[in-house]
């Protein structure tokens, strides 16, 4: 079974911290995803990343940074957090293929909160 | 560029009744269309998928989805709803660069 494991379930972090998500696949994955999860809005795509040190800005990338040095890993980086980025935060993986086999696999997810 | 419409934010069934619940997609090309489910506290789930070998496409728990081109509509459905089906579906198509465009999410009810 493919796996997908974020580092934590829960976060609570202060105003301004540096906030590290992690994620970790072990399907030899080339692809891999954060998304940000919010009542309403469905999951909005953060950033992307096809290939090791490779990354693409999605449709909400203000705010956040990543870091992908090596395949089965994709680190999420909020460099200065606040309230609004408060959210539940969806890590995936999938093949590199543009076709319906490149199906994403999720994490549990990691639910941050920002006082 | 890829879009995917979820046309119901919520939906509401009696066990034992049909369940739609209706996607619409905008895709320049023959998109690649999934539906995933989450169930409270858990994470995403893939229920089925379009592979473009047949347009009626059947999944896990009973569920199926018909792609139709000229309407641009993948619309899920099951005959018969179960408690457990309770949990928010999300319609997704697959971009050429391979990037998942989700819908806002469709909320299943199902009442006893």
């Amino acid at each position: 079974d493919v796996k997908v494991t974020q580092s934590s379930r829960y976060l609570v972090k202060r105003t301004g911290e540096k906030v590290f998500l992690e994620c970790v696949q072990d399907m030899d994955h080339e692809n891999m995803f954060w998304y940000r999860q919010d009542p309403g809005l469905g999951l909005r795509l953060i950033y992307f990343s096809y290939d090791v040190k490779m990354k693409e800005k999605g449709d909400i990338p203000e705010g956040y940074s990543v870091s992908r040095e090596k395949k089965e890993r994709f680190s999420l980086i909020l460099e200065s957090a606040s309230t609004n980025q408060t959210s539940m935060y969806l890590c995936a993986s999938s093949l590199l293929s543009t076709g319906a086999l490149g199906e994403a696999f999720f994490g549990q997810g990691t639910r941050l909160t920002v006082v | 560029a890829q879009s995917v419409t979820q046309l119901d934010s919520h939906v509401s069934v009696s066990e034992g009744t049909p369940v739609l619940l209706r996607c619409n997609y905008s895709s320049s090309y023959s998109p690649s269309l999934f539906w995933y489910v989450q169930h409270p506290n858990k994470g995403l789930q893939l229920l089925l998928k379009y592979t473009s070998a047949a347009t009626l496409v059947k999944g896990i728990n009973g569920f199926e989805a018909e792609f139709k081109k000229s309407e641009t509509s993948f619309h899920l459905t099951k005959p018969s709803a179960h408690m457990s089906d309770a949990a928010e579906y999300f319609c997704v198509v697959k971009s050429n660069t391979g990037k998942l465009i989700f819908g806002q999410g469709t909320t299943l009810q199902v009442k006893p």
